[in-house]
């Protein structure tokens, strides 16, 4: 019952350096997304995917990349880590009908520092 | 430009009486509205959701309420619980179908049940 996993949970970086923030889901979900949430903002898209090979721009994509090569995974890659990039990093899934709601489904998020 | 704002950072209620978040929205393109939770070092969960040609939609002790032409809503929670202790974020998109792509947050309430 894993639903969607992101990892690492804790990372801290220094300024200049990249890494990658691993999401993967398991309902066969055809939309995935990135948020980040900062203090006093709510959450802010990233980037979001409609399916595999498929990804676009959201409100704040500056400095991030994604790639969207399977259904299951949404890889966040940060290429050059800045200081602005520290937040909490949420992935979230969703499937094409989107069910009565369309709600989203979150994992649990990942916190990035950046030094 | 904050097209959803909670201008409430927070709210405190009794155990047993109604607590109140309110959300305002700018965006005249916005038709659907959701309600998320999110406990400390969780990532959200769905809560409530109502499409503009409603203006109520209730699920056990959470109702929202929907005011298209004042762009306003706000969830009612009664009778309000310890366990409801959360952040709670609205939400908005274009429609049910774009909610799982593109969809945009208030800052978010910080609602506290005291026992």
């Amino acid at each position: 019952n894993a639903g969607v996993t992101q990892t690492p949970k804790f990372q801290v970086l220094k300024t200049g350096q990249s890494m990658t923030l691993q999401c993967a889901q398991d309902m066969n979900h055809e939309y995935m997304s990135w948020y980040r949430q900062d203090p006093g903002m709510g959450l802010r898209l990233i980037h979001y995917s409609v399916g595999a090979g498929i990804t676009d721009q959201g409100e704040v994509p500056n400095g991030y990349n994604v790639s969207r090569s399977t259904t299951e995974d949404f890889p966040l890659r940060l290429l050059s880590a800045a200081p602005s990039q520290t937040s909490v990093y949420f992935c979230a899934s969703r499937n094409r009908q989107g069910g009565l709601t369309g709600e989203l489904f979150f994992g649990e998020g990942s916190r990035l520092t950046v030094l | 430009d904050q097209q959803v704002k909670q201008n409430s950072p927070s709210l405190s209620v009794q155990e047993g009486r109604i607590s109140i978040l309110n959300c305002d929205y700018t965006n005249s393109m916005f038709d659907y509205f959701l309600w998320y939770k999110k406990y400390p070092a969780e990532g959200p969960t769905f809560l409530i959701s109502i499409s503009s040609i409603k203006d109520k939609n209730e699920d056990g002790r959470f109702t929202v309420f929907l005011n298209k032409s004042a762009k306003h809503l706000s969830l009612h929670i009664v009778p309000s619980q310890p366990g409801d202790s959360a952040v709670y974020f609205c939400a908005a998109s274009a429609s049910p179908e774009t909610s799982g792509s593109r969809l945009t947050f208030g800052e978010g309430t910080q609602l506290t049940v005291n026992p």
